[in-house]
C-alpha cells in the first residue's frame, strides 16, 4: 500500500455515460496529480493540483474535468468520453518542497477505464 | 522542456545475470532522476533517484549513474530474480514546478 487510494479499480462505461474517479491519499501530502496510462503514451501527464489550486492542465480535453475539494481527495469527472480514452487512469500525490524540490511521487493502483 | 528518452523498451535477462537501462535527458537544468518500477496491476512505485550532486547511487542491488555532461543517466540491477521483473520508468524534472517527465518504459524479463 502506498498511501493513495483509487477507486473503481475497473470502470466500463459508454460513450453517452457521466462517470467519476476518485483518489484519496492519506500520506499529508500537498500536491497531487492525475495521469494516463496506454500503450502509445506510458505516462501522460493530464492535472496538477497544488495546495488545492490547479497549477497544470495539460491540454487535456473538456470531457475530462478535475475537481481536487481538498489537499486529500481529488476526483476526475468524465462525460461523453471516446473509444480511445480507454486506459489505466493513474493518481498521485508528493509533498511540496517550493521551487527548488523535486519529491517522490506516490502513486495509486490506476483505475483502468474502458469506453465503449 | 524536458525531453526523456528510454532504452531499450525491453529487455530480458538470465536470473543471476546484470540489467542495465539507459536514459537520456535534454534539459541541462535538470537536477533530480527518480527511477520508478511498474508491477502488473500496481502503479509505479519509486526504487531509487538521484540528484545532480552526486554521480552514483546504490540500494543493495539497484544503483543509478548519472553522467551531467552527457546528460544521461543509467539504472543498474545485479543479481537479478525473478520479482524484478516489472516495467521501469526513468524521469526528470520539467522546467519549472513539480511536474515530472517520464521516458517510454522498459519492460524487464528475468527468466528463471
Amino acid at each position: 500500500e502506498t498511501g493513495v487510494t483509487q477507486t473503481p479499480r475497473h470502470l466500463v462505461m459508454g460513450m453517452t455515460n457521466k462517470k467519476s474517479l476518485k483518489c484519496e491519499q492519506h500520506l499529508g501530502h500537498n500536491a497531487m496529480y492525475w495521469y494516463k496510462q496506454s500503450a502509445k503514451k506510458p505516462l501522460e501527464l493530464m492535472f496538477v493540483y497544488n495546495f488545492k489550486e490547479q497549477t497544470e492542465n495539460n491540454s487535456v480535453p473538456s470531457r475530462f474535468s478535475p475537481e481536487c475539494p481538498n489537499s486529500s481527495h481529488l476526483f476526475l469527472h468524465l462525460h461523453t468520453l471516446q473509444p480511445e480514452d480507454s486506459a489505466l487512469y493513474l493518481c498521485a500525490s508528493s509533498s511540496l518542497l517550493g521551487s527548488a524540490g523535486y519529491n517522490e511521487q506516490f502513486f495509486g493502483p490506476g483505475t483502468r477505464l474502458t469506453v465503449l | 522542456g524536458e525531453n526523456v528518452e528510454q532504452h531499450p523498451s525491453t529487455l530480458s535477462v538470465q536470473e543471476g545475470d546484470s540489467a542495465v537501462i539507459k536514459c537520456t535527458y535534454s534539459d541541462s537544468a535538470s537536477n533530480y532522476f527518480p527511477w520508478y518500477k511498474q508491477e502488473l496491476g500496481k502503479g509505479p512505485q519509486l526504487i531509487i533517484d538521484i540528484r545532480s550532486n552526486v554521480g552514483e547511487k546504490k540500494d543493495q542491488r539497484i544503483a543509478v549513474t548519472l553522467n551531467k555532461t552527457a546528460k544521461h543517466f543509467s539504472l543498474h540491477i545485479t543479481e537479478t530474480q525473478p520479482e524484478d521483473s516489472a516495467v521501469y520508468f526513468c524521469a526528470a524534472p520539467q522546467e519549472y514546478g513539480n511536474k515530472l517527465v517520464f521516458g517510454a518504459g522498459t519492460i524487464l524479463r528475468v527468466k528463471s
